[in-house]
């Protein structure tokens, strides 16, 4: 069936270093993909999206290709920043699926200074 | 404007007690969803409405989970007879329209906690 996997964390890092999450999906057709963040003690907040294959999703410095050929959407960012400790969630809209998100487990990120 | 708003932000009940969580989603945002996130099994889609109908209920883990909404507007998610199980935080999203292509907003959410 439709999934979405992602790397286990906490990912521990040293402020200004980059990251990159590994995402991979399993779908019928050609999902949308998400990047959600969940910063602490805050609700879920959408990071970017891509909608289909080759698209680049941005925002405030991460970024994540839709890939369709290795069926993956890294997120990826150059240099973090503390404020960027939070818990990533990997996600796909398949089609026909009402628009409801289909998550993968989050990955905990840990900048310290 | 007014994000999606849902109470009560804590509720903690005994088990076999029935539970409502209320969500308020945007206004005008016809799509209106349901997910559950716990420890164990992360983040679950329960149920979708659009407008008053729910076309998809595939998530609701058992027949003590119901939801309703009304006017299409407010929804509330009642738990019967409430498990241990069933602890986890409870989340609201409302889009515009039910596709990957518009944003879903979510809710604070309601920490359940079943003692």
């Amino acid at each position: 069936g439709d999934s979405v996997t992602q790397m286990e964390g906490p990912v521990t890092l040293s402020e200004e270093a980059c990251l990159t999450i590994n995402c991979t999906y399993t779908a019928t057709g050609y999902p949308s993909l998400f990047w959600y963040v969940q910063y602490p003690g805050e609700g879920l907040q959408l990071l970017l999206k891509a909608t289909k294959a080759d698209d680049k999703g941005s925002n405030k410095g991460f970024e994540a290709t839709y890939r369709k050929e290795t069926t993956s959407f890294h997120l990826e960012k150059g240099s973090v920043q503390v404020s960027d400790s939070a818990v990533y969630f990997c996600a796909q809209v398949t089609t026909d699926s009402w628009g409801k998100l289909q998550f993968g487990a989050g990955t905990q990120v840990v900048v310290t200074p | 404007g007014a994000g999606v708003s849902q109470s009560p932000s804590n509720k903690v009940t005994e088990k076999g007690k029935d539970v409502e969580l209320r969500c308020d989603p945007i206004s005008g945002h016809t799509a209106l969803y349901w997910y559950r996130q716990s420890l164990g099994q992360g983040l679950e889609f329960l149920i979708y409405f659009q407008g008053n109908s729910a076309p998809d209920k595939s998530g609701l883990p058992s027949d003590r989970f119901s939801a309703e909404r009304t006017g299409g507007s407010v929804s509330t998610l009642t738990i019967q007879r409430t498990q241990q199980e069933d602890s986890a935080v409870y989340l609201c999203a409302s889009s515009l329209v039910s596709s990957g292509s518009y944003e879903q907003y979510f809710g604070p959410g309601t920490r359940l906690t079943v003692t």
